[in-house]
């Protein structure tokens, strides 16, 4: 079955820091993966995906590359604020008979400091 | 366009009553889910229901029940509640066929079950 495995967190960082977020998977088939951000007190929104090997997903100074070899889709960002902290969660979805159907990785909580 | 919209906001039951949780969507989209999100387990697949007039199980079904009422809307009843469906539950709809590369989520229900 498919699965997705996040950094363990929570993760603390003070502004203006470097952020990675690792993120790897299993999966039958040839999965789209993404990244959603829960900001508090709120629902998921879509941070950035990719949809085949090699593609880079980006938004909001985030970014993530589909490396098939290693089954892993990390989030980076080069320089985090305070507003970025949230709930980043790893996600992956197969095509065909699964019918739009997520598999999500835990969460990871990020908290960043001024 | 409100997108997903979630009623109640928050609920608080007793073990053994019932309730239904409303999902709305005005996207015209054909997919629709129901998750719930517990610490650390990110999120859970409850039922789906891939175009109107269709519904299946997830991955935590037990205890739960869903109506596809029309295109638009997607029910969530606990006929029993126990403290175990304690949650924060999430709707949330794609849409469907050929495009299930973003899901779009609800501001979520915060359930207490006590």
């Amino acid at each position: 079955g498919n699965s997705v495995t996040q950094m363990e967190g929570p993760v603390t960082l003070s502004e203006e820091a470097f952020l990675t977020i690792n993120c790897t998977y299993t999966a039958t088939g040839y999965p789209s993966l993404f990244w959603y951000v829960q900001y508090p007190g709120e629902g998921l929104q879509l941070l950035l995906k990719a949809t085949k090997a090699d593609d880079k997903g980006s938004n909001k100074g985030f970014e993530a590359t589909y490396r098939k070899e290693t089954t892993s889709f990390h989030l980076e960002k080069g320089s985090v604020q305070v507003s970025d902290s949230a709930v980043y969660f790893c996600a992956l979805l197969t095509g065909g008979t699964s019918y739009g159907k997520l598999t999500f990785g835990q969460g990871t909580i990020l908290t960043v400091h001024p | 366009n409100a997108g997903v919209t979630q009623t109640p906001k928050f609920q608080v039951l007793k073990t053994g009553q019932s309730m239904t949780l409303q999902c709305a969507q005005d996207m015209n989209h054909n997919s629709m889910y129901w998750y719930r999100q517990d610490p650390g387990m990110g999120l859970r697949l409850i039922y789906y229901s891939a175009s109107e007039g269709t519904t299946d199980k997830g991955e935590v079904p037990n205890g739960y029940n869903v109506s596809r009422l029309n295109k638009r809307e997607f029910s969530l009843r606990l006929e029993s509640a126990a403290p175990s469906q304690t949650s924060v539950y999430f709707c949330a709809s794609n849409p469907g066929l050929a495009f299930y590369n973003e899901q779009f989520f609800g501001p979520g229900t915060r359930l207490t079950v006590l």
